[in-house]
């Protein structure tokens, strides 16, 4: 079974550029998430979709980052315009639903941004 | 708020010995607990879970403890092995919930 899988590994832009994530999550798993990992920290929540529905966006920054969920598959993460303070790691994960309502969430490699 | 504490940055150990990684929690509607090992350059890995109906839970060389009543958890690791050597990160979440909400992790050394 394939994995979490995101794109790229590694971005580094100049400030006030946009830049995108891609996250493809695994197969069958309905809820994905968007994490913020900063240096020495553990990840932060950015937004969870349910299939299509963002369910929990609001750790997200909505002035300058976006997300989608097409057709409850894909997803893409935005910012713009991107800041220093965007450098991070970027990760995607996904769980689906059990019959306890409990499951794991399966992490993809992240992206590592660097904002210069 | 951190609602998820893991107070040690930092752990060594010999190569056989136990590892005891500890982890804090303040929300009491937490009620399923999960355990990530993460190394360099990749993303967590699930390593285990304990739901909040258990004290106990054990896979291999890997056992969660978890007591409800301090609202800690510990993850045991015998024997310890180089290859264990990475950061592991403690999550919570609640049913009400679907978010899981992370400690800032332990980075464990295990000298062979």
């Amino acid at each position: 079974e394939a994995g979490v899988v995101q794109s790229p590994r590694y971005k580094i832009i100049e400030k006030k550029q946009p830049v995108a994530f891609w996250c493809n999550p695994i197969s069958g798993h309905n809820t994905l998430y968007w994490y913020l990992q900063n240096l020495g920290q553990g990840p932060e929540l950015l937004i969870r979709y349910e299939n299509e529905e963002a369910v929990d966006d609001s750790q997200l920054p909505k002035d300058r980052f976006s997300a989608e969920r097409l057709k409850g598959v894909d997803s893409t993460l935005k910012i713009q315009p991107a800041e220093l303070g965007d450098s991070a790691v970027y990760l995607c994960a996904s769980s689906s639903f059990s019959g306890t309502g409990h499951t794991e969430a399966f992490f993809g490699q992240g992206t590592r941004l660097t904002v210069v | 708020d951190q609602q998820v504490k893991q107070n040690s940055p930092s752990l060594s150990v010999q190569e056989g010995r136990i590892s005891i990684l500890n982890c804090d929690y303040t929300n009491s509607m937490f009620d399923y607990f999960l355990w990530y090992k993460k190394y360099p350059a990749e993303g967590p890995t699930f390593l285990i879970s304990i739901s909040s109906i258990k004290d106990k839970n054990e896979d291999g060389r890997f056992t969660v403890f978890l007591n409800k009543s301090a609202k800690h958890l510990s993850l045991h690791i015998v024997p310890s092995q180089p290859g264990d050597s990475a950061v592991y990160f403690c999550a919570a979440s609640a049913m009400s919930g679907n978010q899981f909400y992370f400690g800032t992790g332990t980075s464990l050394t295990v000298i062979p």
